[in-house]
């Protein structure tokens, strides 16, 4: 079975550019979730969709920061314009509806943005 | 709220010898508790989940963990330590609402 995939792998880009990241969950999973992964925050959760609706974005830092997610395939997380802060490894991961209580994630092998 | 504490933030250990990585967690309702490995360029992988039943639940690589209820607690164990299993290790309390919290993570070095 195929994981989660992301991609690009890495970027590199100049401050004040648009980044965006893409996420191809585990199929048949409902949730979708974006984390951001630094040596000094540690991994924060940015936003999580439930069946394609964001269910909670409270973790987006800033209005520069935005996610959305089309179809049950597929999902961006979007930087504009982007700063040197945001320098760091993006994470989706995936898991499927709860049957019972809470499932565990499904983690991609992640994007590392570096912001000059 | 919940949240979920990693005392450790590194621990070192010699090959062959055994591990323990702490976790202690809050949340109002019964836990849902995970433990994940992260190693170095990849995404985190679960190693072991505790739902509900026996508060000793078995993972993968050798890796056990035991809840306990009166101490908030969700510790990683495994009897022999091997070079491969440097990495870092998050404990995470999930919720009702889907969504899991993890704590800071524990650094695991291995002294040949």
């Amino acid at each position: 079975d195929a994981g989660v995939i992301q991609s690009p792998r890495h970027e590199v880009t100049e401050m004040g550019q648009e980044v965006t990241l893409r996420c191809k969950p585990i199929s048949g999973h409902d949730y979708l979730f974006w984390y951001r992964q630094t040596m000094m925050r540690g991994l924060e959760l940015l936003i999580y969709f439930n069946n394609n609706v964001p269910i909670d974005d409270s973790g987006m830092p800033e209005d520069r920061f935005s996610a959305k997610m089309p179809n049950a395939s597929f999902s961006t997380l979007k930087i504009q314009p982007s700063e040197p802060r945001d320098s760091a490894v993006y994470f989706c991961a995936s898991s499927p509806d709860r049957v019972s209580g809470n499932q565990p994630q499904h983690f991609g092998d992640g994007t590392r943005l570096s912001i000059l | 709220a919940q949240s979920v504490t990693q005392p450790d933030i590194h621990i070192t250990v010699s090959e062959g010898a055994s591990l323990e990585l702490r976790c202690n967690y809050s949340y109002g309702a019964t836990p849902y508790l995970f433990w994940y490995v992260q190693s170095p360029g990849q995404g985190l992988q679960l190693l072991l989940k505790y739902f509900s039943g026996d508060t000793l639940v078995q993972g993968i690589k050798g890796f056990e963990a035991e809840f306990k209820r009166s101490q908030s607690s969700f510790n990683l164990r495994k009897p022999s330590v091997h070079w491969s299993d440097a990495a870092e290790y998050f404990c995470a309390v999930g919720t009702n609402a889907g969504k899991s919290t993890f704590g800071d993570g524990t650094t695991l070095t291995v002294k040949p």
